[in-house]
């Protein structure tokens, strides 16, 4: 199957510091790629469509500014929380798929523990 | 917006028995998929089903999908310690999917 990879796979940062996050298909090109909150315990929530070449859809409720998109490859897609704080703490998971369509299952990254301090 | 949701149970059963999880939409999909993600991991797709296909096989586990009751079910049968993880159904609508709430599944050796 194909591969998704995100780095890294857990970091701790201090308040008011930015993170990023970085989502690569291996072995795809892939134009969109999704990224995913997560909860203890809980379901994964969409927080943003990442489109190669163009800019991200946010999701209602979900703060563009706090949470960077940018896809700037067909390999690539980075999320940055800016200026985090201990509610931001949470487990963020990206996903791509091969296929275009309908008919399409997603591949996802590893995840990533943030916790901030 | 579309979105799986499973029973919200937390099964715990004995190694070698079955386990079965439910999952309900709301509105018309395309096809429903089941995730498995072990603790602190990121989710691994198990099994798609097309709208158009009622019940699907692969290895040990076995998927049905009733569009008129807008449901579907996973069964997982002769679970082994490995099988311990949480499972989480999808519907695929506007380009993305949805996901239920997911399903805690532990398998006691």
């Amino acid at each position: 199957g194909a591969v998704v990879s995100q780095h890294p796979s857990w970091v701790i940062c201090k308040s008011g510091t930015s993170v990023k996050i970085e989502c690569r298909s291996l072995d795809f090109q892939a134009t969109t790629m999704f990224w995913y909150r997560q909860f203890p315990k809980q379901s994964l929530m969409l927080m943003a469509t990442s489109n190669e070449g163009s800019k991200a859809t946010y999701e209602q409720g979900v703060e563009k500014d706090k949470f960077l998109i940018n896809h700037a490859s067909l390999t690539l897609s980075t999320l940055t929380v800016t200026s985090a704080h201990p509610e931001d703490s949470s487990f963020y998971i990206c996903s791509a798929n091969p296929r275009q369509g309908a008919v399409a299952e997603a591949f996802f990254g590893q995840g990533t523990r943030l916790t901030v301090v | 917006s579309q979105q799986g949701e499973e029973d919200p149970q937390a099964l715990s059963i004995q190694e070698g028995e079955n386990a079965t999880m439910n999952c309900s939409y709301k509105t018309s999909i395309n096809n429903l998929q089941w995730y498995r993600q072990n603790s602190g991991r990121g989710l691994v797709h198990l099994i798609l089903i097309r709208s158009n296909e009622r019940e699907k096989h692969s290895g040990r586990l076995r998927v049905t999908l009733d569009t008129s009751k807008k449901s579907s079910s996973l069964l997982i049968t002769a679970s082994r310690a490995a099988d311990t993880a949480s499972y989480f159904c999808a519907v695929y609508g506007n380009n993305r999917l949805a996901f239920g709430k997911g399903n805690q599944v532990v398998v006691i050796p």
